[in-house]
């Protein structure tokens, strides 16, 4: 069966400090892998997808990077936090059309 | 692009009352329809899906939705909730009509069920 595993759960790191969240599936080649950011009151908003390795895709400009350098593999950076970089911030994937995606467990990210 | 609209930020419910969660969303094309649901402190799992077929939908743990295509809607449906049900449920879709497969997401619907 296919799992996605999301790291680490939660973080504090201090403003300017750079960023480093890890999302890996398996169980499933070729997924779409996205990367959502879950704001209290605002529901997900969508920051990265990929379709394949070193494809990605921009969602919103922002402060933050992504990155795929395998398959099942999704990172998500910043050289430099910003206060408003705090948040809850999800990892995704999907294979098949109209099947939905699939959630990993999240990492709060508080910055300081 | 897509958009979408839960106009029901917090809902209170006494156990066995009926609920319904409204879902509009704004997209010209075909769409794929989802529920998601949050339980406290537990990850986002999909309660139920439409993408073709029937537009009433039946999902797990006695939730159904019904998608009407005129109105843009997709309101989640369960006859009597129980205190288990308390949770945030989220409406999401996806344009069904392009590659792309992200989902957008409504803000979000804060269920307090109360025994």
């Amino acid at each position: 069966s296919q799992t996605i595993h999301q790291w680490p759960a939660t973080l504090v790191q201090p403003v300017g400090s750079p960023l480093s969240l890890e999302c890996t599936v398996e169980g499933t080649s070729n997924p779409n892998l996205y990367w959502y950011r879950q704001a209290a009151g605002r529901g997900l908003q969508l920051l990265f997808y990929s379709v394949g390795i070193g494809q990605i895709s921009s969602e919103v400009p922002q402060n933050l990077s992504a990155s795929r350098p395998q398959d099942r593999q999704f990172i998500l950076s910043s050289k430099k936090l910003l206060l408003s970089d705090s948040g809850f911030y999800l990892c995704a994937w999907s294979v098949i059309e109209g099947a939905g995606a699939f959630f990993g467990q999240g990492t709060r990210l508080t910055v300081v | 692009a897509q958009s979408v609209s839960q106009h029901n930020h917090h809902v209170i419910l006494s156990e066995a009352a009926s609920l319904e969660l409204g879902c509009n969303y704004s997209y010209g094309g075909t769409v794929n329809l989802f529920w998601y649901v949050q339980y406290p402190g537990q990850h986002l799992q999909l309660l139920l899906k439409y993408f073709s077929g029937d537009p009433l939908v039946k999902g797990i743990k006695g939730f159904e939705a019904e998608f009407i295509k005129s109105k843009f809607s997709f309101n989640l449906r369960k006859p009597s909730v129980q205190w288990s049900d308390t949770a945030e449920y989220f409406c999401a879709v996806n344009a069904g009509d392009t590659g792309r497969r992200a989902l957008t997401f409504g803000s979000g619907t804060r269920l307090q069920v109360q025994p």
